[in-house]
């Protein structure tokens, strides 16, 4: 069972908005302004899509964005794509050079 | 660009113990405040943090793998490497390597990853 709570699975038609929560305790995820996404293909590594909640690496479309309340935090898709449909994961540092994971999400594009 | 590639054996037995090393390449693995961190993936499941080192040996493990894990570094080799005891079916996993830009910045750069079976 992951540390960070995920929903399974999402869907959502082209050009939709989509949000996908993560929510972990005031020990991790509350504690630390340092959640961060990642999209993973089918067969590939992770790929870093946001960090320390909202910043965006270079390269990432801004059609990604990233929030977080209290011990939830969430990605947004703005305008979602065909090739937005992978696995998202949240992961967030919990202290003393831990880190945990969500147990992903199945973004599937309609 | 900086490059992580895993390599080891794609097979252990029940009870033995895993082992991975991770080449760096296009750029020195002693690289100041960076930190090198192993992460798995069951087939179809989720990620796991397993743990962090720097160059210098501080290491960090996850508390449930803390018992049977041992990480190291090879900085003459550029290379970083983790052992896994006591290895179970439940170990089998696609093993990524990857960097920390610092101790509690989430990976960046990953390896392609190595699937690891536990086969008796």
């Amino acid at each position: 069972q992951s540390a960070l709570t995920q929903p399974a699975s999402v869907s959502g038609s082209p050009g939709q908005s989509i949000t996908i929560s993560c929510t972990g305790t005031s020990s991790d995820v509350g504690s630390y302004n340092l959640v961060s996404w990642y999209q993973q293909h089918p067969g590939k590594a992770p790929k870093l899509m946001i960090y320390e909640g909202s910043k965006r690496p270079s390269g990432v479309s801004n059609r990604f964005s990233g929030s977080k309340s209290g011990n939830t935090a969430s990605l947004t898709f703005s305008g979602l794509q065909a090739e937005d449909e992978a696995d998202y994961y949240c992961c967030s540092y919990a202290g003393s050079g831990t880190f945990e994971f969500g147990g992903g999400t199945k973004l599937t594009v309609l | 660009q900086l490059q992580l590639q895993e390599s080891g054996p794609g097979r252990v037995k029940p009870s033995e113990t895993l082992s991975l090393t991770c080449t760096v390449s296009g750029g020195s693995i002693s690289s100041s405040s960076n930190y090198w961190v192993w992460i798995r993936q069951p087939p179809g499941k989720g990620l796991e943090w397993i743990g962090s080192i720097y160059y210098s040996g501080n290491t960090y493990y996850n508390p449930s793998l803390k018992s049977r894990v041992t990480m190291s570094v090879d900085t003459s080799n550029n290379q970083f490497s983790l052992k896994l005891s006591s290895v179970t079916a439940a170990d089998t996993a696609v093993y990524y390597c990857a960097r920390l830009l610092t101790v509690e910045q989430p990976p960046d750069f990953w390896g392609q990853g190595t699937l690891v079976t536990v086969f008796s």
